[in-house]
């Protein structure tokens, strides 16, 4: 069964603070995702990785960046925490691009 | 820029058919899909249609699609309540709409 895991559920930080989200998917996709779910907003991409190593911008990348190191793990750093990055937070895969994508269950997080 | 708009609730009786529906401007999508959230969880893929498509049907869902006027429709017959949930359409390029949060009422 196809599975995309996240590392936290919940997590509360504070204002400042530098913050790891990690994400590890078992399908051997070559695409990874990062979106924020915000109410009335849907889904915004941050960034995208298409191969380890590689990365694109997505629609919101400011204050955001990412990390490919292994082709199963793909990682957002929040370098200085604001408040306004209070959101749900959550990962995808696929194989191709423009092929369905794979969800994890998301990391509610809180900036205070 | 490329846009998906969905209205943001939706309210049946149970029993009922609900209609959920997105309008979209990229017409470059080979696919275009309709994921289900439920409550705490992420996104799980509910359909999907071929952009050379106008319908199609698995089981209870059937899915529209207008390319001329680039609308989109996920109809449920017979809507239970476990069908409460928030649906997403998405085309090819990473776009998501806003969501349509469905309830049922019993």
């Amino acid at each position: 069964d196809v599975k995309v895991t996240q590392s936290s559920r919940y997590l509360v930080k504070r204002t400042g603070e530098k913050v790891f989200l990690e994400c590890v998917q078992d399908m051997d996709h070559e695409n990874m995702f990062w979106y924020r779910q915000d109410p009335g907003l849907g889904l915004r991409l941050i960034y995208f990785s298409y191969d380890v190593k590689m990365k694109e911008k997505g629609d919101i990348p400011e204050g955001y960046s990412v990390s490919r190191e292994k082709k199963e793990r793909f990682s957002l750093i929040l370098e200085s925490a604001s408040t306004n990055q209070t959101s749900m937070y959550l990962c995808a895969s696929s194989f191709d691009q423009g092929l369905e994508q794979y969800f994890g269950p998301g990391t509610r997080l809180t900036v205070t | 820029g490329e846009d998906v708009e969905q209205s943001l609730f939706l309210s049946v009786r149970e029993g009922d058919s609900s209609v959920i529906n997105c309008t979209y401007t990229d017409s470059s999508s080979t696919y275009l899909y309709w994921y289900k959230q439920e409550p705490g969880a992420g996104l799980q893929l509910l359909t999907y249609i071929f952009s050379n498509m106008d319908m199609k049907q698995d089981q209870r869902l059937t899915v529209l699609l207008n390319k001329k006027d680039k609308h989109l429709s996920l109809r449920i017959a017979d809507t239970q309540t476990g069908d409460s949930a928030i649906y997403f359409c998405a085309g090819c390029k990473y776009i998501f709409g806003t969501g349509t949060r469905l309830k049922v009422l019993a």
